[in-house]
């Protein structure tokens, strides 16, 4: 499942550390986000999601940030792990629109150091 | 496990064979999604189905056919491919058509050769 060849952003982190992934999204009219993470070989799997009406929103260890006046997203993750390592997406799309799909991020590639 | 399954896991065909991708998901989604995750691009929306009805198709080749029998199962045609098609295929689905998270297979990685 792996994104090679395409040059993703790589933040390398020590374990214990916290580490921070941005998201910079494309249409002012999305109003629901998500992030996905992405192990080597596994599909993108859900982590948290967030809309337009708040700002930020706090699950275990990860809290998403969202700053509608820059079009950005930022997903936080408390004390990594080595098991955090995988590609980060973000996502957005208009809740309910009719059109109904999300659009991905090209994402981070985060690499745990132990 | 994530609850949709996705089969084969790997596939390796020649620009002239016909081959299906299927996929399978028993969380009581009524929405189910064809993504494809290529080297060099983003994750791509091809195909939308609501209730097994296509609502999206996203200017995807003619080569590549999608079927929805029920709202539990997906499959994707495959026929007279090109090299450049080869990527990770990946199906999802969701309770409805965009609401809440998508659940992913872990997909099939085609070559075509």
């Amino acid at each position: 499942g792996e994104s090679v060849g395409l040059h993703l952003p790589t933040l390398s982190v020590q374990e214990g550390d916290n580490s921070i992934i941005n998201c910079a999204y494309s249409n002012s009219a999305s109003d629901y986000f998500i992030w996905y993470k992405q192990e080597s070989g596994k599909g993108p799997q859900f982590i948290i999601d967030i809309r337009s009406n708040m700002d930020k929103r706090q699950g275990q260890r990860v809290t998403v940030l969202l700053n509608k006046t820059v079009k950005h997203l930022s997903l936080q993750i408390a004390a990594t792990q080595p098991g955090d390592s995988a590609v980060y997406f973000c996502a957005e799309s208009v809740f309910g629109g009719s059109q109904g799909n999300l659009i991905f991020g090209k994402g981070t590639k985060l690499s745990v150091k132990p | 496990e994530t609850g949709v399954t996705q089969t084969p896991r790997h596939l390796v065909m020649g620009m002239t064979n016909k081959k299906s991708l299927k996929c399978e998901q028993h969380l009581g989604h009524n929405a189910m999604y064809w993504y494809k995750q290529s080297a060099k691009k983003p994750l791509e929306l091809m195909f939308v189905y609501n209730f097994k009805e296509q609502t999206e198709n996203n200017s995807v080749p003619s080569r590549f056919s999608p079927e929805c029998p029920n709202s539990s199962h997906l499959f994707l045609h495959l026929h007279t491919l090109q090299p450049e098609d080869s990527a990770l295929y990946l199906c999802a689905s969701s309770q409805v058509v965009g609401a809440s998270g998508y659940t992913f297979g872990s997909g099939t990685r085609l070559t075509v050769v």
